[in-house]
């Protein structure tokens, strides 16, 4: 069955330092691997998403991830924090064999940033 | 604006009641898939249906269901509601017929409170 564990519920970082946001998965065949971004009273926005190919994704707001298969992992990065980043992350997994969209979320980093 | 549209944003009810929940998805999109969301369990799917036609379930209590009508709105349906009920509802779209790899747009949610 798949799986996805955050590291850390809460993550706070000042303005301008690194964000890294942990994910690793459990999935017995090649996964699709999301990460969403959840601000106060809205829904989930993608972030980004992994498929195939380039095992570095790029995605929106300066975030990226890498897919690190040896580690089972998918990180979130960026660069800079800045305080509009402050919200709720969540990293999903879905694989090839599912008819329905039946993708798994992980329970979420609340992400803060410090002036 | 993700174009998901989910009545009402807000219901307070008492237990044994009954609500329903309603989302229109994208304009185009022929997948509907619904999520709760609570503190202790985190985002969890639970039903996904494609034009019309359920194609996969998650965690869906049996008092709970769901249908999408010719229009391609979907609504929820929750009976015999408990306490432990009140979470967040989403309701997410999608083009495709849920390949793990397609990006779901998210609306911006229901908040059910039972009393």
């Amino acid at each position: 069955a798949q799986s996805v564990t955050q590291l850390g519920s809460h993550v706070s970082v000042s303005e301008g330092a690194l964000v890294l946001l942990r994910c690793n998965y459990s999935s017995s065949v090649p996964p699709y691997l999301f990460w969403y971004v959840q601000y106060p009273n809205q829904g989930l926005q993608l972030l980004l998403k992994y498929t195939t190919g380039a095992t570095l994704v790029k995605g929106i707001n300066g975030f990226e991830a890498e897919f690190k298969k040896s580690e089972t992992s998918f990180h979130l990065t960026k660069p800079s924090a800045h305080m509009s980043d402050a919200a709720e992350y969540f990293c999903a997994v879905s694989d090839g064999r599912t008819g329905g969209f039946k993708t798994i979320f992980g329970a979420g980093t609340r992400l803060f940033v410090k002036a | 604006d993700s174009g998901v549209t989910q009545t009402p944003k807000h219901l307070i009810t008492a237990t044994g009641q009954r609500v329903t929940l309603r989302c229109s998805p994208r304009s185009g999109d022929l997948s509907v898939y619904w999520y709760q969301q609570s503190l202790d369990q985190g985002l969890q799917f639970l039903i996904h249906y494609y034009n019309g036609e359920e194609r996969a379930k998650g965690n869906i209590l049996e008092r709970f269901s769901a249908q999408q009508f010719p229009d391609l709105h979907s609504e929820l349906n929750l009976s015999s509601l408990e306490l432990g009920d009140s979470a967040l509802y989403f309701c997410a779209s999608s083009v495709a017929e849920g390949k793990p790899n397609t990006e779901a747009f998210f609306g911006q949610g229901t908040r059910l409170t039972v009393v």
